[in-house]
This record gives C-alpha cells, structure tokens and sequence, in this order.
C-alpha cells in the first residue's frame, strides 16, 4: 500500500481483556517499530523488527506486552490482561532499509491505535 | 543517543517563517539530526535531516551551526496546517534504528 496501515484504529477495552493490535508496514520495507504514545507525551520505544526477527524489545513495559513479525511483513502487537495504565495510542512505523552504516533513517508512521482499557 | 532541548510551544503568524530551534549541545561526530512533526490525531511525519551541512527540501530548511550543538528548523512560509508538535532528534550513525523522542514543540498558527 501507500503507506502504514494500522487497525483498529480505536479499541476499546475492559480491564484484564487481551488485545491485539495490526500493523501493515509498507512494501519491501524491512524494518518496523512500534511505539507507544500517552496522552500530551511523545512516543515512546516499545520494539523494533528487522524482517521477521525481534531485534529489541527493551522498550516493552512488561510481559504482558508481546510482538510478532511472523513472515517478516504484517506485525501484530498484542497486550495480555489490559490494565488502565495501557491507555495510549500505539505507533507502528516501518523503513526501507535495515542497519545502515550511513545513518539515514527515515520512518513512515501509521496514523496509530488508540486504546482506551476501562 | 544525544539528548535535544526544545522550547514547549512557539507562536506564528500565517504567511510568516516559523524558526524552530533545537539545542543539541552533547551531540557527537557521527550523530545526525532529524526533525519529525506530528499533526493532531495522526502519526509523526519525517520532515527532513542533516549531518553538518545545511539542508533544504520542499518542506523546510535545516540550519546546523558550526559547532554543531544547534539546529534550526524553518518552515519558510506558515499555513495553519502546519500547526503540529515538531519533534528534533539526534540519532547515532550505524546505532540503534530506533528513534528516541522528546516532548518536542508545539507551534500555532494564528491567521
């Protein structure tokens, strides 16, 4: 497609239920970020995939939170027991190449999903 | 990855150029800076980057001082649609791929 596609694009939640999250990077690209971001605040690191491998994962609040790239294209986030702290809007963003020794790293965002737990 | 400091808001009128500037004073050798902005209710977008020399696309222009501890970013010409929260970040060549965001500032505005 033109660009990230994420969906839902809103969800809403009860506390202590399971979501999962979609991101449809664009074609081709390799690398794939998702990012949480709360209310007024910048985004947040949450993980980072080169292909299908899970490169790092440091920025994952608990193991509650857990993301796939499977087949190295479409990424799933997913939030095991949802508390009301998970309230945010989830960033997935993807670029065309992996590690670089140049350094340009452009990122193209998806509009986001936001997640409001209850 | 160096840390950036960013005013909280900034005001401009429509027509006029916006400068944002950004204070990126531990920044080393190899670091690039990229500024990012974020519309209400989307996601960020890339606006455009630079090492040392100054950078112009159809966006916006990039000045970097000498030294290399600031940056500017001008949007030459400022429609109200350029009200966003503009992001300026330091990345560390061949580093992590991840970029790591501030609070950056919100610019208005006004007709």
């Amino acid at each position: 497609g033109a660009g990230v596609s994420q969906s839902p694009r809103y969800k809403v939640a009860k506390r202590g239920q399971d979501v999962a999250l979609r991101c449809d990077p664009i074609s081709g690209h390799v690398s794939l970020f998702w990012y949480q971001q709360a209310l007024g605040q910048g985004p947040e690191f949450l993980t980072y995939f080169q292909n299908e491998a899970q490169l790092d994962k440091s920025g994952l609040p608990s193991d509650r939170f857990f993301a796939e790239r499977p087949e190295g294209s479409v990424s799933t986030l997913k939030i095991q027991r949802t508390q009301q702290e998970d309230s945010a809007v989830y960033l997935c963003a993807s670029s065309l190449e992996g590690s670089r020794p140049s350094g340009a790293n452009v990122l193209t965002f998806g509009a986001g999903s936001r997640l409001t737990v209850l | 990855d160096a840390k950036t400091t960013q005013p909280t808001s900034m005001d401009c009128a429509e027509g006029r150029a916006a400068n944002l500037p950004c204070n990126h004073s531990t920044i080393s050798g190899n670091e690039y800076v990229y500024w990012y902005r974020q519309i209400h209710s989307q996601g960020p977008q890339y606006i455009i980057h630079g090492l040392k020399n100054n950078e112009t696309n159809e966006m916006a222009s990039l000045i970097i001082t000498e030294d290399r501890k600031s940056s500017t970013l001008i949007l030459p010409h400022a429609t109200l649609r350029d009200t966003a929260v503009y992001y300026c970040i330091v990345r560390r060549q061949g580093g992590s791929e991840k970029l790591v965001f501030g609070k950056g500032t919100k610019l208005t505005v006004n007709p």
